[in-house]
């Protein structure tokens, strides 16, 4: 089966420092991995995705996630926040069963500090 | 601009209305969804619709009644809700739902609140 865990369901960091949000998925196959971003009073935008391909990803917004088969995660990365990073972020793996194809983790919010 | 327009964006309702959330995707995409986001609970899905065709039924109260006329519309239909069912209802839709690394692209959601 397969399932993600978003490690924290908090992150604040200060304007201009790096961001780091964790996840770590379990697939029994090769997994698709995704981050969303969900701004306040908006849907899920899709920041990046992996698909066995590289296994650094760059995203929208100076995002970028990498794919670590050997410790399971696939954590999303900003080199320097900014305010308009204040969100929640969904970490979602591809479910190779039945119809429902995404399964969502619980989300992280992250505030940013001027 | 998401390409996934729901409306209304926001609807309050007693518990006896009879009300209908509508979904429109520009995508060409074959494959529509309907997901409930309730504070401090993880993103729940509803109900899939490929091709027109219902697929999947998350063992959703039969209050809840969606309706997919076409590719590009999809509607989920409510009556007696409860209060508990106060929540963002989020529409989504992809190329199909195979999960072949297909992402799904989401609308900004209807904001239910049940008095």
């Amino acid at each position: 089966a397969q399932s993600v865990t978003q490690l924290d369901s908090h992150v604040s960091v200060s304007e201009g420092t790096p961001v780091l949000l964790r996840c770590n998925y379990s697939s029994s196959y090769s997994p698709s991995l995704f981050w969303y971003v969900q701004h306040p009073n908006k849907g899920l935008q899709l920041l990046l995705k992996y698909t066995s391909a590289a296994t650094l990803v760059k995203g929208i917004n100076g995002f970028e996630a990498e794919f670590k088969k050997s410790e399971t995660s696939f954590h999303l990365t900003k080199p320097s926040a900014h305010m308009s990073d204040a969100a929640e972020y969904f970490c979602v793996v591809i479910k190779y069963s039945g119809n429902t194809p995404l399964v969502f983790g619980k989300g992280t919010r992250l505030s940013v500090i001027a | 601009e998401t390409g996934v327009t729901q409306t209304p964006r926001h609807l309050v309702m007693g518990m006896t209305n009879k009300k209908s959330l509508k979904c429109e995707q520009h995508l060409g995409h074959n494959a529509m969804y309907w997901y409930k986001q309730s504070a401090k609970k993880p993103l729940e899905l509803m109900f899939v619709y490929n091709f027109k065709e219902q697929t999947e039924n998350n063992s959703v109260p039969s209050r809840f009644s969606p309706e997919c006329p076409n590719s590009s519309h999809l509607f989920l239909h409510l009556h007696t809700l409860q209060p508990e069912d106060s929540a963002l209802y989020l529409c989504a839709s992809s190329q199909d739902p195979s999960g072949s690394n297909q992402p799904q692209h989401f609308g900004d959601g209807t904001r239910l609140s049940i008095l």
